[in-house]
């Protein structure tokens, strides 16, 4: 599986959106991205996947470049529940099912 | 749903104790997967079953490790004799055939060996 980069932490203040960036510059074609969060203390949660559209569902919206080599998670109105780890994953599904490698992902600090 | 259910939520045992998790996945999701958590090495997956089968236990760390799923809504996850480098939290997930990379996450059992 493709390995991803994610910043280690970012901030943001409640009421913005908060983009998070994910480098996955060796992705293949049958990799889809995801994109999970564990809160504190919480089991990990999915969020979205894409392969290359854009995606979009009432927790976030996933943007992927065209080379899809990177991709940003915008959760668009950010809120003091979104404080969190978020991790993004390249997987291939059909071969890979399961084996997800979480890496540290960022910790994303929503403050009032 | 109910989501997955994990039991217990925590666990304080003595060196050399047997410790026993125990999972019941969602409903109608035929993978189930056990998921291990320290500060030092993240999540790493430890074993998955797919239809009540094991299909990768690589991720198992040692023989003092195994896991069972006696029937579609259980699983255990046993650990004997337990050592105090087991301290970490458990985590169960299943999934549904076709959404390969959406798993659902349980809450986790935190398990602590003295």
């Amino acid at each position: 599986d493709a390995k991803t980069t994610q910043p280690p932490s970012m901030d943001c203040a409640e009421g913005r959106a908060a983009n998070l960036p994910c480098n996955h510059s060796t992705i293949s074609g049958n990799e889809y991205v995801y994109w999970y969060r564990q809160i504190h203390s919480q089991g990990p949660q999915y969020i979205i996947h894409g392969l290359k559209n854009n995606e979009t569902n009432e927790m976030a919206s996933l943007i992927i470049t065209e080379d899809r080599k990177s991709s940003t998670l915008i959760l668009p109105h950010a809120t003091l529940r979104d404080t969190a780890v978020y991790y993004c994953i390249a997987i291939d599904r059909g071969s890979t099912l399961g084996r997800l490698y979480f890496g540290r992902g960022t910790q994303l600090t929503v403050w009032p | 749903d109910a989501g997955v259910i994990q039991s217990p939520r925590h666990e304080v045992t003595e060196m050399g104790q047997e410790v026993t998790l125990r999972c019941k996945p969602i409903s109608g999701h035929d993978y189930l997967f056990w998921y291990r958590q320290t500060m030092m090495r993240g999540l790493e997956l430890l074993i998955y079953f797919n239809n009540n089968v094991p299909i990768d236990d690589s991720g198992m760390p040692e023989d003092r490790f195994s896991a069972k799923m006696p029937n579609a809504s259980f699983s255990t996850l046993k650990i004997q004799p337990s050592e105090p480098r087991d301290s970490a939290v458990y985590f169960c997930a299943s999934s549904l055939r076709g959404r390969g990379g959406e798993l659902f996450f349980g809450e986790g059992s935190r398990l602590t060996v003295l």
